[in-house]
């Protein structure tokens, strides 16, 4: 079993739609975790971060983590066109306390907002 | 502005040839970072520091090597590239777990 699994999509939806992205993992060592947004032809862009099981949201945005399942998801209302991109989910763990940290991504899913 | 410069941004070389990929941060960060993606593979991490001398292997650090002499700076250097290094890299650094900010990729092509 991978450490950290992401259908792939590719995930085409009409503008206005919400939409739900999600991961699972296996570690549960994993303490971060976070959603990355990539536009093509660039760097990925950190969105969300959380340590905590629940739901955090930022504007159009809401990651959810449930550490008992180990699933995580980010949704998006009201989504837009400029929300067409990769998203990439990230979890994480300390290898030692105050040291070094091992961070594991999703393969991302391709997400197309259709105006 | 707060950032990760990379450079070169594209590169072409070929087997054998000594190359090292710089990669400098302004944010007085102490975590950084070097992957590669692929297609169907992902981010795949190749080393990482948590600071200035500390540095730990990554899940797919064979041919690469790096540094971290100052704060700002984690250089990767590939000794002997071969054709399967062809990819494109990515740096980051953050000043707590996980929460990181890339640059914008060197792509590698080895021939």
């Amino acid at each position: 079993q991978k450490e950290v699994e992401q259908d792939p999509g590719p995930l085409s939806v009409p503008e206005g739609a919400i939409v739900s992205l999600n991961c699972t993992y296996s570690n549960s060592a994993f303490q971060y975790f976070m959603w990355y947004r990539q536009y093509s032809r660039k760097g990925p862009e950190l969105l969300m971060y959380t340590y905590s099981s629940g739901n955090k949201e930022d504007g159009r945005f809401t990651a959810q983590v449930d550490k008992s399942s180990k699933y995580i998801s980010l949704f998006i209302r009201d989504s837009q066109p400029s929300d067409s991109a990769t998203y990439l989910c990230a979890m994480s763990f300390l290898v030692t306390q105050g040291g070094s940290e091992k961070l594991v991504f999703g393969k991302g899913t391709k997400l197309t907002v259709n105006p | 502005e707060a950032q990760v410069t990379q450079n070169p941004r594209y590169l072409i070389t070929v087997t054998g040839k000594k190359l090292t990929v710089t990669c400098s941060q302004n944010m007085n960060h102490e975590y950084m970072s070097w992957y590669r993606q692929d297609p169907g593979l992902g981010l795949r991490q190749i080393y990482y520091s948590m600071n200035v001398e500390v540095t730990d292997k990554g899940d797919v650090p064979e041919g690469y090597k790096v540094s971290r002499k100052e704060k700002r700076n984690f250089p990767l250097i590939l000794e002997s590239p071969s054709p399967n290094q062809t990819s494109l890299y990515f740096c980051a650094s953050s000043s707590m777990a996980g929460g990181y900010t890339f640059g914008s990729g060197t792509r590698l092509t080895v021939v």
